[in-house]
Formats: C-alpha cells, structure tokens, sequence
C-alpha cells in the first residue's frame, strides 16, 4: 500500500515562528504537493515538486518555502508564522509512471498559529 | 480563482436513501477529472480517475458519470449507509500533474 506520512497531526506555534511541516511517501514517487484546506473553499495548491531540488509555485506560495533533498520527503516552511496561516495542511504524492494517476494523500496537519 | 463548483455543499440523507450530487468544470482542454472521498480523521482517498466523455465508473453502492462536453460530472450513492457520511472532493486535473479542487459536498447519513 502507499504510505504518506506527514510529522504532526496538530500543532500549535506562535506568530513569527518558524514552522516545519513534513511529509515522506514510500513508493518512490515523483511527485509530491502540498495543499492546505480551508472552510468553503476546498484544497488549495500552496507548491509542488516533480523532481528531487525541484519546485514549482501553486495558486497560494506567499508566505512558504518548501524544500525536496530527498524524493521521498517533502517539506513545508513557514519562515514567520501569522495567524492567517491557520489551516490544515495536506501533502500528497503522485507518479507519471501512470496517466492520470490519482493522488495519494497524507493524514493532514492542523496548524493554529497564536 | 476557483473554477471547479461542487453542490450541494452539504447533504443530510436518511439512511437507505439514494443521493446525488454535482461537479462543474471548464469543458476547454480537458483531461481528467477524479473523485476523492475524505472520512474525518482519515486520508482522502482516491474514488474515480475519470477521462473519456460519457464515462460511468461504479465501486460498490458509489457510481459516477462524466460529461467532458458540458462541463460535469454527477457522484451517485446508492442505499446510503452511516460510513458513507465524509466530504467528496471532485478535481480537474490540469496537464498531467496538477489538480484543481472544488470545495467539497459534505455528506451526512442520518440513521
């Protein structure tokens, strides 16, 4: 079965720290993405990464950085933590070896920010 | 901007009763459309993984057909059952990576 893990089911931070989420799949997949999911207005693309060191921008970047130094693992960065950042976070993973392969999803992180 | 509508955006159903609900999507430079269910306190799980116009695609009590020429596709559940209750997720999928999500029909089985 495919496994994505993500660290923490919730977290508490406060303003202006630093936040790490991670997320680590088992099934050798290219992709991986990580969304955040919000009321009314369903998963949102915060950046995604085909490739190991590679990254792209989704539709919501501002305010996070991701990092890929490993295929397997994926990391989500808040350099300065607002409020406005509280939500739930979901990472997923995908592969090209199949067209039009679904995406197989981690349990999600809560995040409140203080 | 959200170009991918769900509704109704909940549903309370009593159990034992069929349900339907909606996904509308741009019908320009189609290339599939997916269905996910998401339990409370689990992973969204994969449903269907739809391209062809005039698909149906059937797990169990759950079906869905898709119209790539007008734009939509229709989740049927059948003799709602209690874990039938989650969120259903339908997605466009843009090129071959990413996905466009509408924001979800939650589904509430009433026993």
């Amino acid at each position: 079965d495919v496994k994505v893990t993500q660290s923490s089911r919730y977290l508490v931070k406060r303003t202006g720290e630093k936040v790490f989420l991670e997320c680590v799949q088992d099934m050798d997949h290219e992709n991986m993405f990580w969304y955040r999911q919000d009321p009314g207005l369903g998963l949102r693309l915060i950046y995604f990464s085909y490739d190991v060191k590679m990254k792209e921008k989704g539709d919501i970047p501002e305010g996070y950085s991701v990092s890929r130094e490993k295929k397997e693992r994926f990391s989500l960065i808040l350099e300065s933590a607002s409020t406005n950042q509280t939500s739930m976070y979901l990472c997923a993973s995908t592969t090209l070896r199949v067209s039009y392969n679904e995406q197989f999803f981690g349990p999600g992180t809560r995040l409140t920010v203080l | 901007i959200l170009n991918v509508e769900q509704s109704p955006q909940s549903l309370h159903v009593q159990e034992g009763d069929s349900t339907n609900f909606t996904c509308s999507f741009p019908s320009s430079n189609f290339y599939a459309l997916h269905w996910y269910r998401w339990e409370t306190a689990k992973s969204p799980e994969a449903l269907f993984v739809m391209t062809l116009n005039g698909d149906e695609k059937k797990k169990g009590r759950i079906s869905a057909t898709l119209n790539t020429k007008e734009g939509y596709s229709y989740l049927y559940i059948k003799g709602s059952q209690p874990e039938d209750s989650a969120t259903y997720l339908c997605a466009r999928a843009q090129g071959a990576q990413k996905l466009v999500f509408g924001q979800g029909t939650r589904l509430t089985i009433n026993p």
